[in-house]
């Protein structure tokens, strides 16, 4: 079966701390793995996904498929990166299933 | 550039009435339609999804449905509404391979 866990509802770091926001998953195959992010007041929207290999507002992740994960990183957080973040996989197929959320709070 | 429009923003219904919620995407043919029910702390469900006219696969049993009488529209349904079915309803398309791009939701309160 699969399945997307985000350990952490929330997150709370310091403006310029380094943020990591955790995803693991449960695949059997090979997944398509995305960071989905909701700012206050706004739809929810793709971040990055791991095949594009990119970063975007400075957010990186890396899919480990050795400890199936799939953790969101930025060394250096501001305060517009307060938001919900969401991790996802599809896994083949044209369903994408989300983790619970994390809501990150960077604080000045 | 493809858009995706999804209404009403917000529905208060009481139980026992129907719902028809629509979303409609633009810019785009042949989209692959989903419809999720997003709830705080457990993340996105997905309800339905639908990747070609007329075709709708469910993901849980409840008390609405799905239909998508154009390729481009897609609609929430429900002939009788229950307290449960309160929510955040989010209508997404996505093109093979590629990710999401979600409507603005809907928020529904049955009293």
């Amino acid at each position: 079966a699969q399945r997307v866990t985000q350990p952490e509802k929330l997150l709370s770091v310091f403006k310029g701390a380094p943020v990591e926001l955790k995803c693991n998953y449960s695949y059997s195959g090979s997944p398509e793995l995305f960071w989905y992010v909701q700012y206050s007041r706004q739809r929810l929207q793709l971040l990055l996904r791991h095949i594009s290999r990119e970063s975007i507002k400075g957010f990186t992740a890396d899919l480990n498929k050795g400890e199936t994960s799939f953790h969101l990183k930025k060394p250096f957080a501001q305060e517009e990166d307060s938001a919900m973040y969401y991790c996802a996989l599809r896994g083949g197929g044209f369903k994408t299933i989300f983790g619970a959320g994390t809501r990150l709070f960077v604080k000045a | 550039s493809q858009t995706i429009h999804q209404w009403p923003a917000t529905l208060v219904q009481p139980v026992g009435s129907p719902l028809s919620l629509e979303c409609t995407v633009e810019g785009t043919s042949n989209p692959n339609l989903y419809w999720y029910r997003q709830a705080a702390g457990r993340g996105l469900q997905l309800l339905f999804y639908s990747v070609g006219i007329g075709q709708i696969s469910s993901e849980v049993p409840q008390n609405l449905s799905a239909s998508r009488p154009q390729d481009r529209q897609f609609i929430l349904s429900s002939k009788k509404l229950l307290l449960s079915d309160s929510g955040f309803y989010l209508c997404a398309w996505s093109s093979s391979g590629g990710g999401y791009t979600f409507g603005s939701g809907t928020r529904l309160t049955v009293v």
